[in-house]
């Protein structure tokens, strides 16, 4: 079965310092890719997803993650974090060719910016 | 404005009672979901539901229903016989739910619903 792993339950970093958030899948089958951010008391909203084509998927917000299929990760990275991107970002996997319904959510990794 | 609303917001229940949580979409989107989310353990899938008047069991049915009388609404009902209800419950919707659809498979979120139980 599916699974998604994502290594850093916390991750501080002080203001305009780059970051990356980890993401490792567990199967080698097609998949599609998301990252979602949380902020809190609040749904989830989407930042970027990969489906095809380009390994490297640009988002909302100045995120982009890239698609490594044989690491099977899909690594979240931002060149300069600011306070205000202090939430929750989760890593979620879809199996195409299945059964719908099973989007696979990682635990999430929360990021702290500090001034 | 298009979107997914969840209501209440907060909802406090007392123990050995049945409590439902709404959900409307007015995105046209055949595909909604129903999430539970608790600290430190990401979203684990409730419910779900492709198409009018048909649902399926996700990994933590047990507790819940659901029904899908609607294409814009899709309630959880969370019962006395869910031991540990205590949440923060995300309904989510996509264009659509049928397999091996690209694009249509994004799942758009409703702002959330906090279950405490007293």
């Amino acid at each position: 079965a599916q699974s998604v792993t994502q290594l850093d339950s916390q991750v501080p970093v002080f203001e305009e310092a780059p970051v990356e958030l980890r993401c490792n899948y567990s199967s080698s089958v097609s998949v599609y890719l998301f990252w979602y951010v949380q902020y809190p008391n609040q749904g989830l909203q989407l930042l970027l997803k990969y489906l095809s084509g380009s390994t490297l998927v640009k988002g909302i917000n100045g995120f982009e993650a890239e698609f490594n299929k044989s690491q099977t990760s899909f690594h979240l990275r931002k060149p300069s974090v600011h306070i205000s991107d202090t939430a929750e970002y989760f890593c979620a996997v879809l199996n195409y060719g299945g059964s719908q319904g099973n989007l696979i959510f990682g635990k999430g990794t929360k990021l702290s910016v500090k001034p | 404005d298009g979107g997914i609303t969840q209501s209440p917001k907060y909802l406090f229940r007392k123990e050995g009672q049945n409590v439902t949580l709404s959900c409307e979409q007015n995105l046209n989107h055949d595909a909604m979901y129903w999430y539970r989310q608790d600290p430190g353990q990401g979203l684990r899938l409730i419910y779900y539901s492709q198409i009018v008047n048909d649902f399926q069991k996700g990994d933590i049915a047990e507790g819940y229903s659901v029904s899908r009388e609607k294409k814009e609404s899709f309630p959880l009902t969370v019962t006395s016989a869910q031991k540990n209800p205590t949440a923060f419950y995300l309904c989510a919707s996509s264009i659509d739910g049928l397999a091996g659809v690209r694009d249509t498979d994004t799942q758009y979120f409703g702002p959330g619903t906090r279950l405490t139980v007293l």
